[in-house]
């Protein structure tokens, strides 16, 4: 089982679409979680933190369940500019803590 | 006034030959990393030092060979490439083990 795992995709929305993406991860003792966008060859960059009460920034919100162990990304009315490889991290218990990726979500919006 | 810096940008290279990345952050950060995204896109790590002193080590062959000068620097020497080394290389730091990571623009090497 992969530690941190996300749906490729494609997703494909039109502008205006609301889309939701999820990750899982396999280890309990797992903190701090975030989100990441990676545009084409370019660096990742941090999008949001995700906090068990849920947070918003925009038209994106974060959520993380702890129980059920999966993070996930909601973004309200696409745009255009939104299209990326959104990317989850959670930071893994090993030795330390081991900020783990997983493979990442591509998302197209279309006109 | 870039916060984490790596160079070169672009690394074009022959089979066998022994290259280097530089990697500063000037975030007062005392923990940096390097992973490498191969062509299916995974980001992995593959070094994590704090404080000059190594903390990660992932499973990567031991003609990967990272050097930490002081905390604000963490340098990637490779040893006799392998076409497989081909990838882009990101270093990345953060201030704590909660924090987020910043990452450097990427090195993108290509083995021949």
């Amino acid at each position: 089982r992969k530690e941190v795992e996300q749906d490729p995709g494609p997703f494909n929305v039109p502008e205006g679409a609301t889309v939701a993406f999820n990750c899982t991860y396999s280890n309990s003792a797992s903190q701090s979680f975030f989100w990441y966008r990676q545009d084409c060859r370019k660096e990742p960059k941090l999008l949001m933190s995700v906090y068990s009460s849920g947070n918003e920034d925009g038209r994106f919100t974060a959520q993380l369940n702890r129980a059920s162990q999966y993070i996930s990304l909601l973004i309200r009315d696409s745009k255009l500019s939104d299209s990326a490889t959104y990317l989850c991290v959670v930071n893994m218990k090993g030795g330390s803590y081991i900020p783990t990726f997983g493979r990442g979500t591509s998302l197209i919006v279309h006109p | 006034d870039t916060a984490v810096s790596q160079t070169p940008k672009y690394l074009v290279t022959q089979m066998g030959n022994d290259k280097s990345i530089k990697c500063e952050q000037n975030l007062g950060h005392d923990t940096m990393y390097w992973y490498k995204q191969d062509s299916k896109k995974f980001l992995k790590i593959m070094f994590s030092y704090n404080n000059k002193e190594l903390i990660i080590n992932e499973t990567v062959p031991n003609r990967f060979s990272p050097k930490s000068p002081d905390k604000a620097h963490l340098n990637l020497h490779i040893n006799s490439l392998e076409l497989g080394d081909s990838a882009v290389y990101f270093c990345a730091s953060r201030r704590t083990e909660n924090s987020p990571l910043h990452f450097g623009n990427g090195t993108r090497l290509t083995v021949t």
